[in-house]
């Protein structure tokens, strides 16, 4: 096992409203980083966190945002649900931002916006 | 701004066989390649990474990888394939030092026949 948890496992949302999905990395690792797997789709990069700080954005828009705890949880949090947020959002942590890093990934939170 | 493409979306091979997974890349500065497996319901575990040094990269569960640079390409491969290997295989790519964001192909479905 990884050590990275995320809850909860399933969700379902109506069009409009807000989620907070959350996410556990391991003990000691300092970046957190955020993915959108469609259905047949490899992951998306959505943002990534170090130290607290957001440190680099994909293509998502501002309604996508996340915060990071110092305990090492994080939050991935999307206002305005639409259609297409239907989709496995993955948290991913690893030790630092060297960019060879090898990324440890949690099992994953199933949205569904109805 | 760095590509990743996964051109088999299926591949299928005999239990004993020898595999392979293709990837081949685009970046415009030094290629961090990676691969990642996923199991159903689980998140993606980590197989191998080439950073730099020999082009033959060994990795998890027998698995190996040939980084090749005149084509581009970062093919996954075992000399025998075992059922337990099927699964869906990611290559990712960072083009450092140029782009901080990790991009994943759409994946490629191995199933392993008895």
């Amino acid at each position: 096992e990884t050590g990275v948890t995320q809850s909860p496992t399933h969700l379902i949302k109506t069009r409009g409203q807000q989620v907070t999905l959350r996410c556990s990395s391991q003990s000691g690792h300092n970046t957190v980083s955020w993915y959108q797997q469609a259905l047949g789709q490899g992951p998306q990069f959505i943002f990534q966190y170090y130290r607290e700080e957001e440190n680099g954005r994909g293509n998502f828009p501002p309604r996508f945002s996340g915060l990071q705890f110092p305990n090492y949880s994080s939050e991935l949090n999307v206002n305005a649900l639409e259609l297409d947020d239907s989709a496995l959002y993955l948290c991913a942590s690893s030790l630092d931002l060297r960019p060879g890093d090898e990324q440890f990934f949690g099992p994953g939170t199933r949205l569904t916006v109805l | 701004a760095q590509s990743v493409a996964q051109p088999e979306d299926q591949v299928n091979v005999a239990e004993g066989n020898p595999l392979t997974v293709k990837c081949t890349y685009s970046v415009s500065g030094n290629p961090y390649l990676f691969w990642y497996v996923q199991y159903p319901n689980r998140g993606l575990q980590f197989l191998l990474k080439y950073i730099t040094g020999d082009n033959l990269v060994k990795g998890s569960y027998g698995f190996e990888a040939e980084f090749n640079k005149s084509q581009t390409s970062f093919h996954l491969k075992k000399p025998s394939a075992l059922v337990s290997d099927s699964a869906l295989y990611f290559c990712a790519v960072r083009d450092v030092p140029l782009d901080d964001k990790i991009i994943f192909g759409k994946g490629t479905r191995l199933h392993i026949l008895p």
